[in-house]
């Protein structure tokens, strides 16, 4: 069955570093997302890309779709402990059929 | 105002009881959803509503039934409860059905004994 697999699974930076997650797919994808979530907390949606190439940003994190549709990465330019949380992508495979990665638990150390 | 709300925010029950978990979402949204996040953090769409139409049906057992009195609503009820069902179960919304800019509840966190 098709799977999400994203890299690292855990991180640890110093304040200020810049960081990249990675979400990798065997499979072209209709459409990915990202969600961020807080220990112990819901889940916030983050952003949706949908086209090849396509690059979005929010705040201090951008993601990227590569062209093929079957890789997105996830950074965060100069980071803070508020972006200490679980990072999950989320893809779209077929009609209302959704995936999602395994999670990649990031600390940011003042 | 919370935007989407959950109750009750922990569950805990022993096996082979019924149990109910509601959702009620107050932004208007079309779709509504629930999510089931194991130990591990795994994430699995288990149901979603559209105009309380039924669109998304994953593969769960079928002792657990969505219910959707109104838009503004999805219920969870699991049948016969088993010790594999503990996990967190989120609920969300969302306008549009394809996962775009959702919003979640904060969870109910199931424990079965």
């Amino acid at each position: 069955s098709q799977e999400l697999e994203q890299s690292p699974q855990s991180l640890i930076v110093q304040e200020g570093k810049n960081l990249t997650i990675n979400c990798t797919s065997s499979k072209t994808l209709y459409g990915l997302y990202w969600y961020k979530q807080k220990y112990g907390e819901g889940l916030i949606f983050l952003m949706m890309l949908q086209k090849g190439g396509e690059e979005k940003s929010h705040e201090k994190i951008t993601a990227k779709l590569d062209e093929k549709k079957q890789q997105s990465s996830l950074h965060i330019t100069a980071s803070q402990p508020s972006h200490a949380g679980i990072y999950l992508c989320g893809a779209e495979v077929s009609t209302y059929k959704y995936i999602f990665g395994t999670g990649t638990r990031l600390k940011v150390l003042a | 105002d919370t935007a989407v709300s959950q109750t009750p925010k922990y569950l805990v029950t022993q096996m082979g009881n019924d149990k109910s978990i509601k959702c009620e979402q107050n932004l208007g949204h079309d779709t509504m959803y629930w999510y089931k996040q194991d130990s591990k953090k795994f994430l699995k769409i288990m149901f979603s509503y559209n105009n309380k139409e039924l669109i998304i049906n994953e593969t769960v057992p079928n002792r657990f039934s969505p219910k959707s009195p109104d838009k503004a609503h999805l219920n969870l009820h699991i049948n016969s409860l088993e010790l594999g069902d503990s996990a967190v179960y989120f609920c969300a919304s969302s306008q549009d059905s394809n996962l775009y800019e959702q919003y979640f509840g904060p969870g109910t966190r199931l424990t079965v004994t």
